[in-house]
């Protein structure tokens, strides 16, 4: 029972550098989305997509991408890591009834140089 | 916007006692639901309670209740005879009529022996 599974667990970049955190679920949950938390200011939505080929911003989408190919998959873009984007990532799925749980990932402690 | 607060950044409750975090929200919409999720130091997301705006009793899920006060926008989390594995990050977090989940700060509560 996998749940929803986000790589890598930690990582570190250079400013400038680019790179995905990976998310996937196998729920067949519709509803998926990346949430950023740092310390004082709980956690805030960064990206969300309802279903396949659906994305739209939350509240701190700048300096992120996504895209929804799939219905399992939701990756993270970083464009050109900044320091401000220093911050623990998580990933969370859930189905369309909005008195559903959300699923969370494990997170992805990154930091950048 | 949907906003939720968590006015206590930190609170100390002795074994076997019961604590309550505090937990308003601010939204228009007629519709929406409260959630309370759980982060050990482990770092993990562990869902706890859900409380829908048109449910009429206050949501119990074993030691955890939540005190739904609909008029003063408040959902209470009562955690009663508190144990050591209790000693976490809570986070209080609401969705309304979108498919966004907002979350307040957290409250950090260290039970004492």
């Amino acid at each position: 029972n996998a749940g929803v599974t986000q790589t890598p667990k930690f990582q570190v970049l250079k400013t400038g550098q680019s790179m995905t955190l990976q998310c996937a679920q196998d729920m067949n949950h519709e509803y998926m989305s990346w949430y950023r938390q740092d310390p004082g200011m709980g956690l805030r939505l960064i990206h969300y997509s309802v279903g396949a080929g659906i994305t739209d911003q939350g509240e701190v989408p700048n300096g992120y991408n996504v895209s929804r190919s799939t219905t399992e998959d939701f990756p993270l873009r970083l464009l050109s890591a900044a320091p401000s984007q220093t911050s623990v990532y998580f990933c969370a799925s859930r189905n369309r009834d909005r008195g559903q749980k959300l699923f969370f990932g494990s997170g992805t402690q990154l930091s950048v140089l | 916007a949907q906003k939720i607060t968590q006015t206590q950044p930190g609170m100390f409750v002795q074994e076997k006692e019961a604590v309550t975090l505090d937990c308003t929200y601010d939204t228009s919409d007629p519709s929406y639901g409260l959630f309370w999720y759980k982060q050990p130091s482990s770092g993990e997301m562990i869902f706890l309670i859900y409380q829908g705006s048109y449910d009429q009793q206050n949501a119990t899920e074993g030691r955890y209740s939540l005190n739904f006060q609909k008029a003063r926008k408040s959902a209470n989390l009562v955690i009663s005879a508190s144990q050591l594995g209790d000693s976490a990050m809570y986070f209080c977090a609401m969705r309304a009529y979108d498919y966004k989940l907002s979350f307040g700060a957290g409250t950090t509560v260290t039970v004492r022996a």
